[in-house]
């Protein structure tokens, strides 16, 4: 199975920074790179696909990078409703992965 | 509206079975490939399996710690999902969430999961 990492694992910041979370993959997956935001007892909601195509409705200060193994999810002018749960997950391979999570904290 | 409502969770022992239901409106059913992702009780988010359409072969996959107890399957004529259960373990406990599932798009759609309880 691909191997999803992510880093930091949590994370602190303020209203109006910008922050990037990292994922790594175990071996080269293309831009079959996904990412989810996750509030506390809700469903995930997917914010970008194909490792930068944002996903409709999704504002524009969420962006996503990278290629092969490294892949960066960038959240500029944090805004109070961006504190959430974040993961990226691959689907090169027929068996999905997802990252352990980082929690976007105040 | 797209919608997905899943249905079908509850307690039951180890050792046990349950199926649940995923049910799909808004959405062409048949050519939707769909995931079930479960999530333990604060743990981080796990794949579980995945179904393809019918015209695409509506073969399935499963991570490993399902395979041989988890059983998807679809009813394009009712536009549902289901995923059987069987042999549960404690370790199966947490919300089970259906979603769509494209391998370029991403899980774009989810339901708004249904708990699973393991226990004696």
């Amino acid at each position: 199975d691909i191997q999803m990492t992510q880093s930091p694992s949590s994370l602190s910041a303020s209203v109006g920074d910008r922050v990037s979370v990292t994922c790594r993959a175990s071996q080269s997956i293309n831009n079959y790179l996904n990412w989810y935001q996750q509030k506390p007892g809700k469903a995930p909601r997917l914010l970008i696909y194909a490792a930068s195509s944002l996903q409709s409705g999704v504002p524009s200060r969420y962006s996503g990078s990278g290629s092969g193994t490294d892949f960066t999810l960038t959240i500029s002018n944090l805004q109070p409703e961006d504190f959430a749960t974040y993961y990226c997950q691959q689907s090169f391979s027929s068996l999905y992965t997802f990252g352990q999570g980082t929690k976007l904290e105040i | 509206e797209v919608q997905l409502v899943e249905s079908g969770g509850g307690l039951v022992k180890p050792g046990g079975s349950l199926r649940l239901s995923c049910a799909a409106s808004g959405l062409t059913f048949t050519n939707a490939w769909m995931s079930w992702v479960r999530q333990a009780p604060g743990k981080g988010l796990e794949w579980a399996g995945r179904i393809k359409s019918k015209i695409n072969g509506g073969t399935t996959d499963y991570a490993a710690p399902v395979k041989g107890r988890f059983t998807i399957s679809r009813d394009d004529s009712k536009n549902t999902l289901y995923l059987q259960m069987n042999s549960l373990k404690t370790e199966d406990t947490g919300v089970y969430y259906c979603s769509t599932s494209s391998d370029y798009y991403g899980m774009d759609v989810w339901g708004q999961g249904t708990t699973v309880t393991v226990s004696s």
